[in-house]
């Protein structure tokens, strides 16, 4: 079965903490990952994908094939990272299969 | 550019009738596809369109339908309303070349409750 599981609802840091928001996926081929921001009142939008290999707003993450994992992590959060993440996969076929979403709080 | 447009931005509709949102593609997309977004969940795909043709589907009831004009723009149809339906419906575009099909990105939405 294909699934993607965010195991938290919410994660609460403080400004200049680590945070590592965790996805793992149930894939038997070789998807693509991708995590999806939606900040207050905006669209879902593409913050990155695995292919790409990029750094976006300091976020990266890093796919784990043996552990079957595709966490999100940044060293510091700031204020304006709060928000709702998704991680998604894509089998070959270009649908996206989400996550249910983490819900990032970054207090001042 | 204004992106994904979605219209009506809500809804409410009535257990047994029938609804047809709409949406328009970004710019230069020629796919389509559609989600549910339950609250408190991640968005489920329902289904896919590229040169008018349904390409891909979810595991969504065929009270789901759908349709893709020469324009690129799409409608989604649900007959036979049920509570269960009431959710956030996102339209998502993106271009095909080949086989790849490059970023999706997501429209506002389309708030549809049903009572």
């Amino acid at each position: 079965a294909q699934r993607v599981t965010q195991p938290e609802k919410l994660l609460s840091v403080f400004k200049g903490a680590p945070v590592e928001l965790k996805c793992n996926y149930s894939y038997s081929g070789s998807p693509e990952l991708f995590w999806y921001v939606q900040y207050s009142r905006q669209r879902l939008q593409l913050l990155l994908r695995h292919i790409s290999r990029e750094s976006i707003k300091g976020f990266t993450a890093d796919l784990n094939k043996g552990e079957t994992s595709f966490h999100l992590k940044k060293p510091f959060a700031q204020e304006e990272d709060s928000a709702m993440y998704y991680c998604a996969l894509s089998p070959a076929t270009d649908k996206l299969i989400f996550g249910t979403g983490t819900r990032l709080q970054v207090f001042p | 550019d204004a992106g994904v447009t979605q219209s009506p931005t809500h809804l409410i509709k009535t257990r047994g009738q029938q609804v047809t949102l709409r949406c328009s593609p970004k710019s230069g997309h020629d796919t389509v596809s559609w989600y549910q977004q339950a609250l408190g969940q991640g968005p489920q795909f329902i289904f896919q369109y590229y040169e008018e043709e349904e390409r891909q589907r979810g595991n969504f009831p065929d009270r789901f339908s759908g349709h893709q004009f020469p324009n690129y723009s799409s409608e989604l149809n649900v007959n036979a309303l049920l509570l269960g339906d009431s959710a956030l419906y996102l339209c998502a575009s993106s271009f095909t070349s080949g086989r790849f099909s490059y970023e999706q990105y997501f429209g506002p939405g389309t708030r549809l409750t049903v009572t």
